[in-house]
């Protein structure tokens, strides 16, 4: 069966360390989104990306890169990981962006930033 | 600016049918999605409308009026298990989701 997996699952870094967060999907889906959930907030988006090597910035991109070399894979780094990026990260894909496609989940990442 | 509201909590009991309203303001509307999501997991797609009226999926259904901004999610014969957050999302112009914050429904027997 398809999935979508990320890891790890829990993470725990000090302020200033670059920390990358591993997203694999097997759906062979075009657009792949990183989010972050945080309490009393939506869902948030960081990046999302329409193909290989398309990248685009979200809402909330500050501090966050991604790089996409392939159509599986779109991993988020924390170029220096910071108190306020604590939350709970969330990788998507979907087969298309159009109407009604729906976005798969992975099974999230827990990040503290100490 | 884009927003999404829903209550933050509701309680209802097993058995019973409880409704999730959702209200939107977005710059522009591609369709609008339900998610559920259960504590610690990742959330799963329920249902999308983009036309009005109401979309019927077992004992869940959704209802939209693009004219009112306005959704709500159905959910009947309450179960247990259906205890979770409720997530609305709206398509924008840009086929981006915004994401309203959730609904926690706390089931009770």
């Amino acid at each position: 069966d398809a999935e979508i997996t990320q890891s790890p699952r829990h993470k725990i870094t000090e302020t200033g360390r670059q920390v990358t967060l591993a997203c694999h999907q097997t759906w062979n889906h075009n657009n792949m989104f990183w989010y972050r959930q945080d309490l009393g907030h939506g869902l948030r988006l960081i990046h999302y990306s329409y193909g290989v090597q398309d990248t685009n910035k979200g809402e909330v991109s500050d501090g966050y890169s991604v790089s996409r070399s392939n159509t599986e894979d779109l991993p988020l780094t924390l170029e220096s990981a910071a108190s306020s990026q604590t939350s709970v990260y969330f990788c998507a894909s979907s087969e298309s962006w159009e109407g009604g496609n729906e976005q798969f989940f992975g099974p999230g990442t827990r990040l503290t930033v100490l | 600016g884009q927003n999404i509201d829903q209550p933050t909590e509701m309680t209802a009991t097993e058995g019973a049918i409880v409704q999730i309203n959702c209200t939107y303001q977005t710059s522009g509307f591609n369709g609008l999605f339900w998610y559920q999501q259960h504590a610690g997991e990742a959330p799963t797609f329920l249902s999308y409308n983009v036309l009005d009226g109401l979309e019927e999926k077992g004992r869940f259904s959704s209802f939209l009026s693009r004219s009112k901004g306005y959704s709500y999610l159905l959910l009947k014969e309450l179960q247990m298990k259906d205890s979770a957050s409720y997530l609305c999302a709206v398509m924008d112009s840009n086929y981006q989701l915004i994401w309203g914050a959730g609904t926690k429904l706390i089931i009770k027997p």
